[in-house]
């Protein structure tokens, strides 16, 4: 069964400041998706960036970046610059296949983000 | 677009009562879903349907049904409430096919079972 592990329950950076969030999986498929969500105080899921299992190159949305691993199955999240709104939780997602056009999304525990000003 | 649409906001029952937790979407997504967030477990899927009339059960399904009788609408029935379903509760939707699969949830269900 596929499963998605995210290994740090919270972390810290300054403002202004680079982190990363790291996320790996394990899959039996070749082709799939990957997506980070993130989920501020106000508890509305927003979706920040996607990957395409197929496409080497790796996704950038503005301050947002990943570094897709494939053979290591592993899908980091990079914030730059961050800024006091980047504060909330972060869930790596992976889209599985069932087969016969149905598929389901398996969630990560998550990585709460703090901000320092 | 109102998007994904979650009622009632807040909710508190008693134990052994049952509720249905109402999710509507206008986008005319096939595929629809829900989950349940609890501390430290992340989203865990409870039931999802990848169109009208098709079911199916998640990871959590026990103590919930799910019926799909239009594209739109996608209720979660709560058959006997228990403690142990005290959660906030979200619903989902998405395309099936193209590029994004991107999922837009709704604002979310916070339930508590005394």
């Amino acid at each position: 069964a596929q499963t998605v592990t995210q290994s740090q329950p919270e972390m810290s950076v300054q403002e202004a400041e680079t982190v990363t969030l790291s996320c790996t999986y394990d899959t039996s498929e070749s082709d799939y998706y990957l997506f980070w969500y993130k989920q501020p105080p106000s508890r509305q899921m927003i979706l920040v960036i996607r990957q395409e299992a197929y496409k080497q190159q790796n996704a950038t949305e503005n301050r947002f970046s990943v570094n897709f691993q494939k053979a290591a199955k592993s899908f980091s999240l990079k914030i730059s610059d961050s800024q006091l709104g980047d504060a909330a939780m972060y869930f790596c997602a992976y889209r599985s296949s069932l087969g016969r056009g149905t598929y389901k999304y398996i969630f990560g525990t998550g990585t709460r983000l703090k901000v320092l000003a | 677009n109102a998007g994904v649409t979650q009622t009632p906001k807040f909710q508190v029952l008693k134990t052994g009562q049952s509720m249905t937790l109402q999710c509507a979407q206008d986008m005319n997504h096939e595929y629809m879903s829900w989950y349940r967030q609890d501390p430290g477990m992340g989203l865990r899927l409870i039931h999802y349907s990848v169109g009208a009339g098709i079911t199916d059960q998640g990871e959590v399904p026990n103590g919930y049904n799910v019926s799909r009788s239009t594209t739109e609408d996608f209720p979660l029935r709560l058959l006997s409430a228990a403690p142990s379903q005290t959660s906030v509760y979200f619903c989902a939707s998405s395309y099936s096919t193209g590029y994004s699969y991107e999922q837009y949830f709704g604002p979310g269900t916070r339930l508590t079972v005394t």
